[in-house]
């Protein structure tokens, strides 16, 4: 049974760092084509896709944000974790983690979300 | 900046069909764009429903389908049941930097 979890504040102030941890069980994302992805969803907003880490460390980003993010795994504590820099009220959302199955592009299995608000 | 539109709301019958569309703006969606669909409902995480145009997961309800229709990506509902009021979500991949997008969502009213 595949679960994702998502861990971090809940409120940051502009300009700061955001750090987020997913941490999964069920599947290890040391195996060949499997990926965990961010995504996040402005409140009554759409969804939006943010980063993905491969199995083999490969890693790509919303190439409007990607001089924001970074997206790094812990194979063996079955973590990844995503930083943004430079917080600003307009990224208070719901972030989610989610699983990249090795079968097809997509996310199967996704956390429950974490509320972000970014506010003074 | 690549954008994903679907339609922004439908209204449908208990019991009845509708048939919501995922289109990318850089051209005809086809298989290789790996259409996902996913189901949101208030307050919920998204659930996947669709991946790879049409095929479905383990739990998702038969009535639910997924094609091609008119250069389009598109999630038909056949025999709507109450439950399925939701806001809808189709995903495109696109391989490049742009990996992933997200269509703009269908809310889906059963009246």
């Amino acid at each position: 049974q595949i679960t994702l979890k998502e861990s971090g504040p809940t409120l940051v102030k502009p300009t700061q760092t955001l750090t987020l941890t997913c941490t999964f069980s069920g599947f290890s994302l040391s195996t060949s084509g499997v990926g965990v992805g961010w995504i996040r969803q402005p409140p009554g907003k759409a969804l939006e896709w943010l980063a993905l880490i491969y199995w083999d460390d490969d890693k790509r980003y919303r190439p409007s944000l990607k001089s924001r993010l970074t997206i790094t795994k812990d194979t063996s504590k079955n973590q990844v974790v995503l930083t943004m820099t430079n917080m600003d009220p307009v990224d208070t959302a719901t972030y989610y983690c989610a699983h990249d199955s090795s079968e097809y592009p997509g996310f199967d299995f996704w956390g429950q979300g974490t509320l972000v608000t970014v506010s003074s | 900046q690549t954008v994903v539109t679907q339609e922004p709301s439908l209204t449908v019958s208990p019991g009845g069909t509708v048939t919501l569309t995922c289109a990318s703006s850089t051209g005809a969606v086809t298989s290789a764009y790996y259409p996902n669909w996913f189901q949101q409902k208030p307050g919920q995480a998204p659930r996947a429903l669709i991946y790879s145009t049409f095929n479905k997961h383990s739990w998702t309800p038969a009535r639910f389908s997924g094609s091609l229709l008119g250069g389009k990506a598109a999630l038909t509902l056949s025999g709507v049941q109450p439950e399925d009021e939701a806001e809808y979500y189709c995903l495109l991949y696109y391989g490049g930097p742009q990996l992933f997008v997200f269509g703009t969502g269908t809310k889906v009213t059963v009246l």
